[in-house]
């Protein structure tokens, strides 16, 4: 299966420390996204890349979030001194972009729970 | 600034019935218009979508039906089955990668 991965699955961490999560696009999409999912929600867009460059930020996304995508491939979300509201999922989704190209292959997500 | 209203939020429906889903939309760039299906614990994987070109799609026992004018489109399910519950989402957007998801359905289909 060459379908989005994300990684850990589930995170559980102590209020104030730092953590990152990981996820691996469809080899061939070139664009890259993060949402963040709460129970009963609807994903809400955190940010998205287009390659490497990060072309667009939440106003969700707080100045303790910081993406990357280095290479243009894999990317990692950080959260830096947690909070308890940051309990979510955490998820990816990766597409081919361009016309044609707009549905988003969702990973399976990263379930955080701050103590 | 909502952009996307779906309707309704829960909806309850026996084996065998029809199960429709409703999402209104405020944004005339919006050029594709799909509807995502998630399961809980995983992320939302796409069902069906279509674009403007046509009124109505089908694939199996989905159905979309889209109306331009009123800036809705809707997700009909045939045959509605216990697998089928699950939270719907309708998700319009296009080539402008606007990001716009609805607050979601909750399906329950009791057998």
């Amino acid at each position: 299966d060459t379908g989005v991965s994300q990684d850990p699955r589930h995170k559980i961490t102590k209020r104030g420390q730092n953590v990152t999560f990981r996820c691996d696009p469809i080899s061939e999409h070139n664009r890259l996204y993060w949402y963040r999912q709460t129970l009963g929600q609807g994903p809400e867009f955190l940010t998205y890349f287009q390659n490497e460059a990060q072309l667009e930020k939440s106003r969700l996304l707080s100045d303790r979030f910081s993406a990357e995508r280095p290479k243009g491939s894999f990317s990692t979300l950080e959260i830096q001194r947690t909070e308890q509201g940051d309990s979510a999922m955490y998820l990816c989704a990766s597409s081919p972009g361009g016309q044609g190209g707009e549905t988003q292959y969702f990973g399976p997500g990263t379930r955080l729970l701050v103590l | 600034q909502q952009q996307v209203k779906q309707s309704p939020q829960s909806l309850i429906v026996q084996k065998g019935g029809i199960s429709i889903i409703n999402c209104a939309y405020e944004n005339t760039a919006f050029d594709y218009f799909p509807w995502y299906q998630q399961f809980p614990g995983k992320g939302p994987a796409l069902l069906i979508a279509i674009r403007p070109d046509v009124s109505e799609k089908k694939e199996g026992r989905f159905t979309i039906s889209f109306n331009k004018s009123a800036k809705q489109f809707s997700l009909h399910i045939m045959d509605s089955q216990p697998g089928d519950s699950a939270t719907y989402f309708c998700y319009p957007g296009g080539s402008n990668y606007k990001l716009t998801f609805g607050k979601g359905t909750l399906l329950t289909v009791n057998p």
